[in-house]
């Protein structure tokens, strides 16, 4: 089946710091989809993805998907405290609306 | 206030125990999940609803029986249930069509003992 793999798997920065996530895949993604959950939290929808080269940008978050749709990363500008979570990608695979996850990268930001 | 309400937030069951876990959706969608969260491993799928009906069934043992009794309900049943399940349960509810985005519930923490 599908697999997305992500690194880092951990990372800690200092506050104002930039961060960077990467998700991998072998096969072509139809869409990249990117949540954060907060610790103690569940998984929140940041953005989806669906064009090659594709560039996204939500305030101090830029999103790209990959010009052959086979990886996406995210970075972060300027960290700040309330980045500290986990960030993970997902994606579409087969019929109907199954969403396969990457390990998730767990953000420290550290003041 | 997510949309997606799960209940309970944490439970505590014995390996013999029967025990249900309840999502309801506020939001309209089509779409119910059955997602697993345990420590150091990805997200994981179990099951996916699309209006009532079971498309997904992600080899998940027997003793997790889900139940979707119409588009705004879907239950996880446990029995006989062993230390390893013991985890982050996720419910999420979707839209639909294809492609689109994940609402989760906060969750049920499990513990199996």
């Amino acid at each position: 089946g599908q697999q997305v793999m992500q690194i880092p798997q951990y990372q800690h920065v200092q506050e104002g710091e930039d961060f960077t996530t990467y998700c991998n895949s072998s096969t072509t993604l139809s869409n990249i989809q990117w949540y954060k959950q907060r610790p103690g939290g569940h998984p929140v929808f940041l953005i989806q993805l669906v064009k090659s080269g594709e560039v996204k940008k939500q305030k101090r978050l830029t999103f790209q998907f990959g010009e052959a749709k086979k990886n996406s990363s995210l970075h972060i500008t300027a960290t700040q405290t309330t980045d500290v979570g986990t960030y993970f990608c997902g994606s579409h695979s087969g019929g109907y609306q199954k969403v396969t996850f990457g390990t998730g990268t767990k953000l420290q930001v550290i003041p | 206030e997510t949309g997606v309400t799960q209940t309970p937030r944490h439970l505590v069951m014995g390996m013999t125990n029967k025990k249900s876990l309840k999502c309801e959706q506020h939001l309209g969608h089509n779409a119910m999940y059955w997602y697993k969260q345990s420590a150091k491993k990805p997200l994981e799928l179990m099951f996916v609803y699309s209006l009532e009906e079971r498309v997904e069934n992600n080899s998940v043992p027997s003793r997790f029986s889900p139940e979707c009794p119409n588009s705004s309900h879907l239950f996880l049943h446990l029995h006989t249930l062993q230390p390893e399940d013991s985890a982050l349960y996720l419910c999420a509810s979707s839209p639909g069509p294809y492609n689109s985005p994940l609402h989760f519930g906060n969750g049920t923490r499990l513990t199996v003992t």
